[in-house]
């Protein structure tokens, strides 16, 4: 079965960087487009970041745009996202999601929480 | 960008309820529309693509329609393992974005 498995959350100060890791199994990796959606603690669902397949085209939320960067490597199933100069609203769940349909997600990961925090 | 807004943000209900969940788009998205189910402390479930279309394994409880700016979840005889909080998601175009999210509760 699909399984996406987070990692690289922690607790960081503000200006500080972190990078996440989603390793996938259970598909074929290389055939689907990822994203990283994230969550605050009590709050709402925020779409940050999408790649192609092929990593030919990437999306960045505007809120996270020049800071963030989503990465893949199809040779080990896995999927990133490198985080800088962070900020105190970053704080959150990340998961990573399989694109369905190149408009929806389908499956998630369990998440990974970054808390930037002084 | 488009912004997704969702209403009731709560609602409370009894087992063997209908509920119904609205969700707007700021402008035209066909039926370029998800709803997602989300339960205390887990990730997020996908119920519905296109608007219409159910996920496979969900319940057939849950149905979605509408198209353009306006679209509705019903779910016909509300479960207790139907309490949770319900999200719409625009697939229309980059950034992708989220309603607010409908918390259903028991009443």
């Amino acid at each position: 079965q699909v399984q996406l498995v987070e990692s690289g959350g922690g607790v960081v100060q503000p200006g500080g960087s972190l990078r996440l890791s989603c390793v996938a199994s259970g598909f074929t990796f290389s055939n689907y487009g990822m994203h990283w959606v994230r969550q605050a603690p009590g709050k709402g669902l925020e779409w940050v970041a999408f790649l192609r397949y092929d990593g030919s085209n990437k999306y960045y939320a505007d809120s996270v745009k020049g800071r963030f960067t989503i990465s893949r490597d199809n040779s080990k199933n896995t999927l990133y996202l490198q985080m800088n100069s962070l900020r105190a609203e970053d704080t959150a769940v990340y998961y990573c999601a399989k694109d369905f349909w190149s408009r929806y997600f389908d499956c998630w990961g369990q998440g990974t929480l970054v808390t930037v925090s002084s | 960008d488009i912004q997704m807004t969702q209403s009731p943000s709560s609602v409370s209900a009894s087992v063997g309820d209908r509920v119904t969940i609205t969700c707007r788009a700021s402008q035209g998205i066909s039926s370029w529309l998800a709803w997602y189910q989300q339960k205390p402390g887990k990730v997020p479930e996908l119920l519905i693509y296109a608007a219409s279309s159910l996920q496979s394994g969900v319940p057939s409880r849950f149905s979605g329609s509408g198209s353009g700016t306006d679209f509705t979840l019903t779910i016909s005889s509300l479960q207790p393992e139907d309490f949770a909080t319900y999200y719409c998601q625009q697939g229309n175009s980059f950034p992708r974005t989220f309603g607010g999210g409908t918390k259903v509760e028991i009443k």
